[in-house]
């Protein structure tokens, strides 16, 4: 049992250029997450799938989009990089979409944009 | 906006003190909390939660204190160990009271350092 897993690991872009955050679980959880941590700061929440199939904005979606591709998989998309977006991405499950939320983070992408 | 913040950005304690890490809350309607550690270079791990039909709640070493008349809460850790350097968030479902809410919000974090 994995847990949560993220792929890659570390990435530097180009302004401009484009990429795909991987996230898998295999908890068989409803929820997936996309969180941004920037230095010092807590998670803010990019975008959020309650059931597969359904996709939300969080606090922060400008500039990234995702894709619930099935109940173990989230993506998540920059498709023209900038260097505000420069953060370490965590993606994380939870069994419910009810006050029981916990929620189980991955190890985290940690992306440069130059 | 959203409800959950934290007092202060850092904690230094002596190893085998208790340590406290407080959370202030503003939304009346705020009824679940939890507490998250994270680990440098890790992503963050669910330590412990509340109700707000409770006032305490502990753990294994850790205790969270809820006092809904002054909107505020605390992480409690006894006998604080070198492996509790983390930076501790509380977090809360948000919109908050709401029983499908999806998704955390979480507040800013305090790093807990501890000396030899």
């Amino acid at each position: 049992n994995a847990g949560v897993t993220q792929t890659p690991k570390f990435q530097v872009l180009k302004t401009g250029q484009s990429m795909t955050l991987q996230c898998a679980q295999d908890m068989n959880h409803n929820s997936m997450y996309w969180y941004r941590q920037d230095p010092g700061m807590g998670l803010r929440l990019i975008y959020y799938s309650a059931s597969e199939g359904t996709t939300d904005k969080g606090e922060v979606p400008n500039g990234y989009n995702v894709s619930r591709l099935n109940k173990r998989e989230f993506s998540l998309r920059l498709e023209s990089a900038a260097p505000s977006q420069t953060s370490v991405y965590f993606c994380a499950s939870g069994a419910t979409s009810g006050k029981n939320n916990e929620q189980f983070f991955g190890p985290g992408t940690r992306l440069t944009v130059l | 906006g959203e409800s959950v913040g934290l007092h202060l950005p850092t904690l230094s304690v002596q190893e085998g003190d208790n340590s406290i890490i407080n959370c202030a809350y503003s939304n009346s309607a705020s009824d679940y909390f939890i507490w998250y550690k994270q680990e440098s270079g890790k992503g963050p791990q669910f330590i412990i939660d509340i109700r707000s039909n409770m006032d305490k709640r502990q753990g294994q070493r850790v205790t969270v204190l809820l006092n809904k008349t002054v909107k505020h809460l605390s992480l409690q850790i006894a006998a604080t160990q070198p492996g509790d350097s983390a930076v501790y968030f509380c977090a809360e479902p948000w919109p908050p009271g709401y029983s499908s809410a999806s998704k955390i919000i979480f507040g800013s974090g305090t790093r807990l350092s501890i000396r030899p």
